[in-house]
């Protein structure tokens, strides 16, 4: 178990750009989540993938917000015209399949935006 | 829709003092609650979770949880707090049937010497 790993670890980037994220999950884990947390505030849940299917999406994923997991391994969150507001932490957790199986998560990217 | 309220923002305790972090989850059912712990640039690490059963449940570091369903309350316990502890506390819920984890606001807890 080498843990869920999350690339890179800080971006700092100007208003307007695109920037992508990369989560690789517990290998065994089936589940992937991907969440916000802002300064002060607890994560805040933005999707989650079973398998390769993306199966739920709050309504905090703007049309800005694009998440794929194409082969069900790792995931990548990827941000479009980037703003201020966008600045906080997202954090990646995987799981096994099952209703309230707990969720192992990354040491998250810190995204700073200029 | 489930929700999760920890009253306390900011806990100051001395080492070796006892610890109690509150936690209020408002859901219909017996939902699942879980507590995880959060160091300065960190990812959250599980501390313990409680599903059904008994309603005290061990957690990793010394920490338990009780889970009292008559107040909606999943409070986090250590009996003696060493420095290591300092770090931000998150109590959690999930609905049945669901997969979306609800998170509290965090409470920040701060050990002194």
């Amino acid at each position: 178990d080498t843990g869920v790993s999350q690339n890179p670890r800080h971006k700092i980037t100007k208003r307007g750009q695109n920037v992508t994220f990369r989560c690789d999950p517990i290998s065994e884990h089936n589940r992937l989540y991907w969440y916000r947390q802002t300064l002060g505030q607890g994560p805040e849940f933005l999707t989650y993938f079973q398998n390769e299917a993306q199966l739920e999406k709050s309504r905090l994923l703007s049309d800005r917000f694009s998440a794929e997991r194409p082969k069900g391994s790792f995931s990548t969150l990827e941000i479009q015209r980037t703003e201020q507001g966008d600045s906080a932490m997202y954090l990646c957790a995987s799981s096994f399949k099952g209703v309230g199986q707990p969720q192992h998560f990354g040491d998250g990217t810190r995204l700073s935006i200029l | 829709a489930q929700s999760v309220t920890q009253p306390d923002i900011h806990i100051t305790v001395s080492e070796g003092a006892s610890l109690e972090l509150r936690c209020n989850y408002s859901y219909g059912a017996t939902p699942y609650l879980f507590w995880y712990v959060q160091s300065p640039g960190q990812g959250l690490q599980l501390l313990l979770k409680y599903f059904s059963g008994d309603t005290l449940v061990q957690g990793i570091k010394g920490f338990e949880a009780e889970f009292k369903r008559s107040q909606s309350s999943f409070n986090l316990r250590k009996p003696s707090v060493h420095w290591s502890d300092a770090a931000e506390y998150f109590c959690a819920v999930v609905a049945g049937g669901y997969q979306k984890v609800t998170f509290g606001i965090g409470t920040k807890l701060q050990v002194i010497p």
